[in-house]
């Protein structure tokens, strides 16, 4: 069974870092491409970076760019996603997804609450 | 990066059936073969239920079908049951973007 498994969310001050990790489980995910997507409170999924499988392409989009960075340990099976200078406007719960080569998301994880507050 | 525009809320009586337009532009839902939709309970993980404009995963069921025509994609489901009632969210990706819609809330009545 595919598993997708968020850590590390929580308060930080606007300003702030955080590290989120994912666990990957069930599946073979060195080979998979994985995401990044938020959701803000009462808003909706917004998607925020990519990275392949081999690390060879990694995609942001323009509200985290030059602030998040995405990573991965393949030995490990984890993604991770280190936050920077963190805004109120990030507030949201973090999801890991497994992506598709067609640019579909497969498998979700459950979501980690980062909440970035001044 | 703009959200694909969805409608806020639809909403259907058990057995009928229900459409969520999701549109957008030539740069992004017009121009692209690779629109997926996605169902989503508050507090659960989002679940994939249609890619590639038209295609389902293996265990969604086929009262879920889509379609695009231009800048819009679509989402009808069919034969509404009460476990239908959820967030739906439209994605298009081209390139190196991921677009999302906004989320249409559907409620069965």
């Amino acid at each position: 069974e595919v598993q997708l498994v968020e850590s590390g969310g929580g308060l930080v001050q606007s300003g702030g870092s955080l590290r989120l990790s994912c666990a990957a489980s069930g599946f073979t995910f060195r080979i998979y491409n994985m995401n990044w997507v938020r959701q803000t409170p009462g808003k909706g999924l917004e998607w925020i970076s990519h990275i392949t499988s081999s690390t060879s392409a990694i995609y942001y989009a323009d509200s985290v760019k030059g602030r998040f960075t995405i990573s991965r340990d393949n030995a490990k099976d984890t993604l991770y996603l280190q936050m920077n200078s963190l805004r109120d406007d990030d507030t949201a719960v973090y999801y890991c997804v497994r992506g598709r080569p067609n640019g579909y998301f497969d498998y979700w994880g459950q979501g980690i609450l980062v909440t970035a507050s001044s | 990066q703009s959200a694909l525009t969805q409608p806020r809320s639809v909403s259907g009586s058990p057995g009928q059936s229900v459409t969520i337009s999701c549109t957008g532009t030539n740069s992004d839902v017009g121009d692209s073969n690779y629109v997926s939709w996605y169902q989503h309970d508050p507090g659960k993980a989002p679940k994939l239920i249609i890619y590639d404009i038209t295609r389902r995963p293996s265990g969604v069921p086929d009262r879920f079908s889509a379609s695009k025509s231009g800048n819009t994609a679509s989402l009808t489901i069919s034969g509404l049951q009460a476990e239908d009632e959820a967030d739906y969210y439209c994605c298009s990706y081209t390139a190196t973007v991921w677009m999302f819609g906004g989320g249409t809330k559907l409620t069965v009545l």
